[in-house]
């Protein structure tokens, strides 16, 4: 079963960029999957943000500002979605999400990232 | 406006059923896959159930394989999961999501609460 290892915490301040990872497991290469990003405010249901395989293969959800991006540091089996010049309203919980295969999809933990 | 709309949540008894049903409008409900994600209190999501567009392909989360069901009505719009042999760690918010690989649209999500 594949793990996405998110950090449960990040913060930064306002106009700053928050760089939020997503792990996978080592049995898994990242370089093989579509890293989907949500971002979840208090009381409300997940909000889809982008997807990133690779820089000629990436999409942004309906209406998500273009300072949302994604990437992939290879190196580091990780999948990065980039806030550049974070408001206050960008804090929430982000999670991250593949599809292992056809039949079923696996999210990470979520990282709450604080704007202060 | 696109727009899905979920319903059938409450409170069981551990051992108890329940069936959630989620309405779609604004777009062709009939060419989608659909998914049902849910929630637990101060968690994380975790994917429970996919159905392809025709019904042909069901997939479920171990968690649940063999006490949920899942399933639509094209005809209706509706999509729907029958949760049997009730637990008290199947208690969370569930919501059912739109499926483009990315899960583009969700619900307000439903509370399902297992106590006795």
């Amino acid at each position: 079963q594949p793990v996405l290892t998110q950090p449960p915490s990040s913060s930064a301040s306002p106009g700053e960029s928050a760089r939020l990872t997503c792990t996978l497991n080592s049995d898994i290469n990242v370089g093989s999957y579509n890293i989907y990003w949500y971002q979840q405010k208090p009381g409300s249901p997940p909000r889809y943000l982008l997807y990133y395989y690779s820089d000629s293969d990436k999409g942004q959800g309906s209406g998500v500002p273009s300072r949302f991006s994604g990437s992939k540091d290879a190196s580091a089996n990780t999948g990065i979605l980039l806030i550049s010049g974070l408001q206050t309203e960008d804090e929430a919980d982000y999670y991250c999400m593949i599809w292992p295969s056809n039949a079923y999809v696996v999210f990470g933990g979520g990282t709450k990232l604080t704007v202060l | 406006e696109v727009q899905l709309v979920e319903s059938g949540g409450g409170l069981v008894q551990p051992g108890g059923s329940l069936r959630l049903s989620c309405a779609a409008s604004g777009f062709t409900f009939s060419s989608y896959s659909m998914n049902w994600v849910r929630q637990a209190p101060g968690k994380g999501l975790e994917w429970v159930s996919y159905i392809s567009s025709s019904s042909s392909t069901i997939n479920y989360a171990d968690s649940v394989k063999g006490r949920f069901t899942i399933s639509r009505d094209n005809a209706k719009n509706s999509l729907f999961l029958q949760m049997n042999s009730l637990r008290a760690e199947d208690t969370a918010v569930y919501y059912c999501a739109r499926d483009r690989s990315a899960f583009d649209v969700w619900g307000q999500g439903t509370m399902v609460t297992v106590s006795s």
